[in-house]
């Protein structure tokens, strides 16, 4: 069975920008987290999406959006990009997010300019 | 409000030595489960073992073994007789029920430690 799939691996943007991040499950999990992971904060939940309803979102700005497709594949965007958003991206996907092991991909690396 | 903390930032050993890693936690709830995850230089994260709150057996998979007491809120891995492949940072998360009795697909993470095997 594939593993959970991000793309790009790697993103530069300038600030100002913006950025979507994909995220694919794996084939049959309906759950898909979005994690941000830095130096200084650690590995943080931003938000998290069952069968293409967002079900809980962390303490992130607005600018953190998402959005999951009836096929479960998952997207991120982050609008008006600042240079503390320059972190590693990662997606995770379970079989019904709630207290199930969660698979991760291995991530986007957004450096932002 | 839920909390993991690992208290070790980095460990160094030599290989053959036997490391345990430590993590507390905080949380609210009668249900929940706790996880450790590794994270090798690659940077994906891997799940290593899954324990709900109900369940306080201390389970071993080959060379890795997890203490879980709730009398003390940790949840402790040991790696037996490490090897320079087990070099990598290592997570202990946190589930919790959200509102609505799930936890709806967060994962807390604690800092981590970042274990170096040396050969």
């Amino acid at each position: 069975k594939a593993g959970v799939t991000q793309t790009p691996r790697y993103l530069i943007k300038t600030r100002g920008q913006q950025v979507t991040l994909s995220c694919s499950p794996i084939s049959g999990h309906r759950s898909v987290s979005w994690y941000q992971q830095t130096p200084g904060q650690g590995l943080q939940f931003l938000f998290e999406y069952f069968s293409e309803t967002q079900r809980n979102k962390g303490n992130f700005p607005g600018r953190f959006s998402g959005r999951q497709f009836s096929n479960s594949r998952s997207e991120m965007n982050v609008s008006t990009l600042e240079l503390g958003d320059s972190a590693l991206y990662l997606c995770a996907s379970s079989f019904r997010g709630d207290y199930n092991e969660q698979f991760f991909g291995p991530g986007t690396r957004l450096t932002v300019l | 409000a839920q909390k993991v903390t690992q208290a070790q930032t980095e460990i160094s050993v030599v290989e053959k030595e036997d490391v345990t890693l430590d993590c507390v936690y905080e949380t609210r709830d009668t249900t929940y489960y706790l996880f450790w995850y590794k994270q090798p230089p690659s940077g994906e994260l891997v799940f290593l073992i899954r324990r709900n709150s109900f369940d306080e057996q201390n389970e071993i998979s080959g060379r890795y073994s997890w203490n879980f007491q709730k009398s003390t809120s940790s949840f402790n891995f040991t790696i037996t007789a490490s090897q320079v492949v087990d070099s990598a940072v290592y997570f202990c998360a946190l589930s919790e029920a959200e509102v609505g009795g799930t936890s709806y697909g967060k994962l807390t993470f604690g800092q981590g430690t970042i274990l170096t095997v040396h050969p």
